[in-house]
């Protein structure tokens, strides 16, 4: 099993509609959380991180942290053609950035016109 | 704002070259990182540094090995390298406890 799971997709939604991007991990231990935007062949962009439970919000982003389910979530609302991409579960065992970061294999998120 | 900066961006090599990866961390990040993606794969982490020494080391091949310099780039070298070396390698700098951000990436094709 891997450590950090996702749904490889493709998750199709018609453009300004909410997608929801779900990931699980199996270090209880887990400490920092993150989700990365990766065009194809281009390198992963940070798009949200999250480090507490609860809801963190940035603009149409939403991370969404449940430590004691080990899920973490990603919500993108009013959804554009230009949000298609893969999308990446990072977890970090350690605190903040300090340690290496184990991915998910990312899931497709493609946005219908 | 100033990113990451990788060079090479595109390097081909034959099999039982050598390579070498160079990246320029975001100013005043102290904590570089490197990550190998091979096609359809998800980033595996390598190794990383820390104010110039080893922090952490991940699944990187004895052929290989890394260095942090007092201007705080890094340099990835990789020997008699492998047709399944060939992949994108990223890397990605922090500062404290903030997250890592990533380069674009080299794309290494070994013929």
């Amino acid at each position: 099993q891997k450590e950090v799971e996702q749904n490889s997709g493709p998750l199709s939604v018609p453009e300004g509609a909410i997608a929801s991007l779900n990931c699980t991990y199996s270090d209880r231990g887990s400490q920092s959380f993150f989700w990365y935007r990766q065009y194809s062949g281009k390198s992963p962009e940070l798009i949200m991180f999250i480090y507490s439970n609860g809801d963190k919000e940035d603009g149409r982003f939403t991370a969404q942290l449940n430590k004691a389910s080990q899920y973490v979530s990603l919500l993108i609302r009013d959804s554009q053609p230009s949000d298609s991409a893969t999308y990446l579960c990072a977890v970090n065992r350690k605190g903040g950035s300090q340690g290496n970061l184990i991915f998910g294999k990312g899931t497709k998120l493609s946005v219908k016109p | 704002a100033a990113g990451v900066i990788q060079s090479p961006r595109h390097l081909i090599k034959e099999k039982r070259e050598t390579a070498t990866l160079k990246c320029y961390p975001i100013p005043r990040h102290d904590t570089v990182y490197w990550y190998q993606q091979g096609p359809g794969q998800d980033p595996q982490f390598l190794i990383s540094f820390y104010e110039k020494m080893q922090s952490d080391k991940g699944s990187i091949p004895d052929r290989f090995s890394a260095q942090q310099f007092s201007d705080y780039h890094s340099e990835l070298n990789m020997s008699s390298l492998e047709l399944g070396d060939s992949a994108l390698y990223f890397c990605a700098s922090s500062f404290g406890q903030g997250p890592q951000h990533f380069g674009d990436g080299t794309r290494l094709s070994i013929l």
